[in-house]
């Protein structure tokens, strides 16, 4: 079993959605939480950055973290077309310094 | 201010080359970091550095290492390459590598190997 869990999808909106995204994680010590998004041929672009428990919001984007239960979601609001790319959920714990565990992303498609 | 680049952009080689892939990051950023993404596996970290020493480092094998120079830039190289090399390697910079910085990653080189 993977120390990240993430459901691969393709996941298939309509333009206009709610969409979300989530994470399962096994290790109790990751602290700290991260969303990305991944067009095809591109690196990972940084989405959402939070730690421990609690909620962030970001314009249309909204991050949950909920440790006790060792789940992380992502929420789009007004998906667009352009949002169809792969999200990948990351974590890493204290003092591990850019050594980050990934999910192995969700592709995401969003229908005009 | 520019990205976190990576030469070369492609990049064939043979079963049992080697291969040097190289990472210029942010201007400022001292910690690199270096991950390889397949299907399969997705993002696995290889190893990262920090002032040109090795601060963490993945579950790979030897025959990959890296390396970082005093101007933050760094490599990494690949040994007696293997089918399963082919990948798409990315570097990621930081200030420091901090708890609470945010990781920037490149484009990444697509390695395949023949």
């Amino acid at each position: 079993q993977k120390e990240v869990e993430q459901d691969p999808g393709p996941l298939s909106v309509p333009e206009g959605a709610i969409v979300s995204l989530n994470c399962t994680y096994s290790n109790s010590a990751f602290q700290y939480f991260m969303w990305y998004r991944q067009y095809s041929r591109k690196g990972p672009e940084l989405l959402m950055y939070t730690y421990s428990s609690g909620n962030k919001e970001d314009g249309r984007f909204t991050a949950q973290v909920d440790k006790s239960s060792k789940y992380i979601s992502l929420f789009i609001r007004d998906s667009q077309p352009s949002d169809s790319a792969t999200y990948l959920c990351a974590m890493k714990w204290n003092n591990a310094g850019n050594m980050l565990t990934f999910g192995g992303g969700t592709r995401l498609m969003v229908k005009p | 201010k520019a990205g976190v680049t990576q030469t070369p952009r492609y990049l064939i080689k043979t079963r049992g080359q080697q291969v040097t892939l190289s990472c210029s990051p942010i201007s400022g950023h001292r910690s690199v970091s270096w991950y390889q993404q397949t299907p399969g596996q997705g993002l696995q970290f290889l190893f990262e550095y920090f002032s040109e020493t090795q601060r963490n480092k993945g579950n790979f094998p030897g025959r990959f290492s890296g390396r970082q120079f005093s101007n933050s830039r760094s490599e990494m190289n690949v040994s007696t390459l293997e089918l399963g090399d082919s990948a798409l390697y990315l570097c990621a910079s930081s200030p420091r590598g901090g708890a609470g910085e945010k990781l920037f990653f490149g484009s990444g080189t697509q390695l395949s190997v023949l």
